[in-house]
């Protein structure tokens, strides 16, 4: 089983589309997050829920948001897109916030 | 601001040899992380270090951290090849133990 999945893996688009990405935690975890990778390996956070609550929301454009329906799912859905929002997107969960983090697969995004 | 710095962001090293991965971190903080990734894959927590003094051991790694000098050690002992990785500190403020900033990352080759 595993753990933190994400879809779609590859997502492959043109800029000004909108597209989402979901994320689901099988672990009973109460905080979730996503993160940003560029493409020279920086990590950065963007947002964060707990129990479906946003708690941590970085400074990232108004063209993202999140949605969390329920505690094992995060979504993230990316309005008017643009080139430099090509990096890879990854999700992660913990038990609580702050706690060991468990990550997805990423979901590697290009926009053309 | 948090700032976290890796160094070196770098290192080749041969097979059976030691070295050690520095972080250093800018803002107080009781709550740091190692990860690593594989190329082209997630990222895998290797050690949630919450505590002055704190060490944990895995295999040939070893992490300690030392929140008064704001810095934690990542050490590897007898290297071997599939130790090859990237290794990404990060930190957590302690007013905010979900907001993770992450190191630049160490780019370790083991080579034989």
């Amino acid at each position: 089983d595993t753990a933190v999945s994400q879809t779609p893996k590859y997502l492959v688009t043109q800029m000004g589309n909108d597209k989402s990405i979901k994320c689901e935690q099988n672990l009973g975890h109460d905080t979730m997050y996503w993160y940003k990778q560029d493409s020279k390996k920086f990590l950065k956070i963007m947002f964060s829920y707990n129990n479906k609550e946003l708690i941590i929301n970085e400074t990232v454009p108004n063209r993202f948001s999140p949605k969390s329906p329920d505690k094992a799912h995060l979504n993230l859905h990316i309005n008017s897109l643009e080139l430099g929002d090509s990096a890879v997107y990854f999700c992660a969960s913990s038990q609580v916030t702050g706690g060991r983090q468990y990550f997805g697969p990423g979901t590697r995004l290009t926009v053309t | 601001e948090l700032k976290v710095e890796q160094n070196p962001l770098f290192l080749s090293m041969q097979e059976g040899k030691n070295y050690t991965i520095y972080c250093n971190y800018s803002t107080t903080s009781d709550r740091l992380y190692w990860y690593r990734q594989d190329p082209g894959k997630s990222l895998e927590s290797l050690f949630v270090l919450l505590s002055n003094g704190a060490v944990k051991q895995e295999g040939r790694l070893m992490a300690s951290l030392d929140t008064k000098a704001r810095l934690s050690t990542l050490h590897i002992t007898a290297a071997v090849h599939d130790l090859s990785a990237t290794y990404f500190c990060a930190v957590a403020p302690s007013t905010n133990a979900g907001k993770s900033t992450f190191g630049d990352g160490t780019t370790l080759t083991v080579k034989p």
